[in-house]
């Protein structure tokens, strides 16, 4: 079974659209932290957010914000107003309780102009 | 200019051939991490070091040997590969090896295996 669930493999949008990416994690641990991560064409993975379990205060920066639930054991990601710049793969990702980062399998979005 | 560079961006090479990817950190970081990007899979950990010592080696075959001769300086030495070895291969660093630690990557070397 996956540890990191992203059920959506691609997404399209048009400019300005808000879109929601899903993740849906597994663990057995009281403490873990969730992690989303961006990689445009270059390749290089960028580093978005960190969420502890204990924290599930929604979080907002700037048109990126994140939904943690726990209760769902989902730690969704929304992009209001999206825009081209936005086009990469996303990663939502989990750390439990030893140093092993294990990545869901990603979702490519494209935004459309 | 990025934290964690790595060379060569891209590698082409025959099943016969070695060949070695090399990831450098300017970060000051303690641990490094060799991960492995095949298309529509999720990354795969290969291998972490920490304080130049290998903690671990995720059943990764042989052909692979990962090197760390510095807190700075992370190698993969690649000998005899298989067409299926062919993928994006990320190196990342992080303070430490602690569960809240971020990872920051380099942008990978896409390497082609004929």
């Amino acid at each position: 079974a996956q540890k990191v669930t992203q059920a959506q493999t691609e997404i399209s949008v048009v400019e300005k659209e808000d879109v929601t990416l899903d993740c849906v994690y597994e663990t057995r641990d009281t403490t873990y932290y969730l992690f989303w991560y961006k990689q445009p064409p270059s390749g290089e993975l960028v580093f978005l957010i960190r969420r502890n379990s204990f924290d599930e205060q929604n979080e907002i920066s700037g048109r990126y914000s994140w939904n943690f639930q726990k209760s769902t054991s989902s730690f969704n990601f929304t992009i209001t107003a999206s825009q081209v710049v936005d086009s990469a793969v996303y990663f939502c990702a989990l750390r439990e309780s030893n140093y092993k980062l294990t990545f869901g399998k990603g979702t490519l979005l494209t935004v459309n102009p | 200019e990025t934290g964690v560079t790595q060379t060569p961006r891209h590698l082409v090479m025959g099943m016969t051939n070695k060949k070695s990817l090399k990831c450098e950190q300017h970060l000051g970081h303690n641990a490094m991490y060799w991960y492995k990007q095949s298309a529509k899979k999720p990354l795969e950990l290969m291998f972490v070091y920490s304080l130049e010592e290998r903690v671990e080696n995720n059943s990764v075959p042989s052909r692979f040997s990962p090197e760390c001769p510095n807190s700075s300086h992370l190698f993969l030495h690649l000998h005899t590969l298989q067409p299926e070895d062919s993928a994006l291969y990320l190196c990342a660093s992080s303070q430490d090896l602690a569960e809240n630690e971020k990872l920051f990557f380099g942008s990978g070397t896409q390497l082609s295996v004929l």
